[in-house]
């Protein structure tokens, strides 16, 4: 089962704006971690951000975690037509050896 | 450092008949994880390996098997294989386990008719 929900399903938007990208789960945690899969291809990890951290910034990447709201976001900042992909939040929690998906957000990156 | 191998990359089966998929972790990583994806199901957990043990197991059934080699290196097989089972099967590697970042071999994508 999906512990994630994304939202939106899909975003669209022209080169150089900002994506934004968020992502709700179920139960309590020990990481989020957000991941990029191009049309069908494997998965791109991104950043990892851990219970006790609020934010992280990896280059054009800012994502927030929330664990009040058992929520987190994904922030793409002047974003680019190669950014266009589907984004995953994953997550782990207690002692669980796995991780569990979102549904994903298909974002569109226009030219 | 090479990525996680995975192979083969495609794969077309029909009904009934069984597969073996391979996956090459990255060079050190001791923990191997599988996860099934579909359009309908999303990404989901089949299971994990750590020095040749399966430490967990997701919710499908028992035609989903696995293994992992002494050098870290893993398979799984689908015994009897139905339409349902088409999907894009990944393959991700860690040191120790999944609550660490894991990296992401291209996967097997398996078409049954």
């Amino acid at each position: 089962s999906q512990q994630g929900e994304e939202d939106p399903q899909a975003l669209s938007i022209q080169e150089g704006e900002n994506a934004t990208m968020n992502c709700s789960y179920k139960t309590s945690i020990n990481n989020l971690q957000w991941y990029r899969q191009n049309s069908g291809r494997g998965l791109v990890h991104l950043i990892l951000i851990r219970s006790n951290e609020r934010e992280k910034h990896s280059g054009r990447l800012r994502v927030t975690l929330d664990t009040s709201k058992k929520s987190s976001s994904l922030l793409i900042t002047a974003s680019r037509a190669a950014d266009t992909a589907s984004y995953f939040c994953a997550t782990d929690r207690g002692s669980a050896r796995q991780l569990t998906f979102g549904s994903g957000t298909q974002l569109t990156v226009l030219p | 450092k090479a990525g996680v191998t995975q192979t083969p990359r495609y794969l077309i089966k029909t009904r009934g008949q069984q597969v073996t998929l391979s996956c090459s972790p990255i060079s050190g990583h001791r923990s191997v994880s599988w996860y099934q994806q579909t359009p309908g199901q999303g990404l989901q957990f089949l299971f994990e390996y750590f020095s040749e043990t399966q430490r967990n197991k997701g919710n499908f059934p028992g035609r989903f098997s696995g293994r992992q080699f002494s050098n870290s290196r893993s398979e799984m097989n689908v015994s009897t294989l139905e339409l349902g089972d088409s999907a894009l099967y990944l393959c991700a590697s860690s040191r120790q386990t999944a609550q660490e970042t894991q990296y992401f071999g291209p996967g097997t994508r398996l078409l049954v008719l």
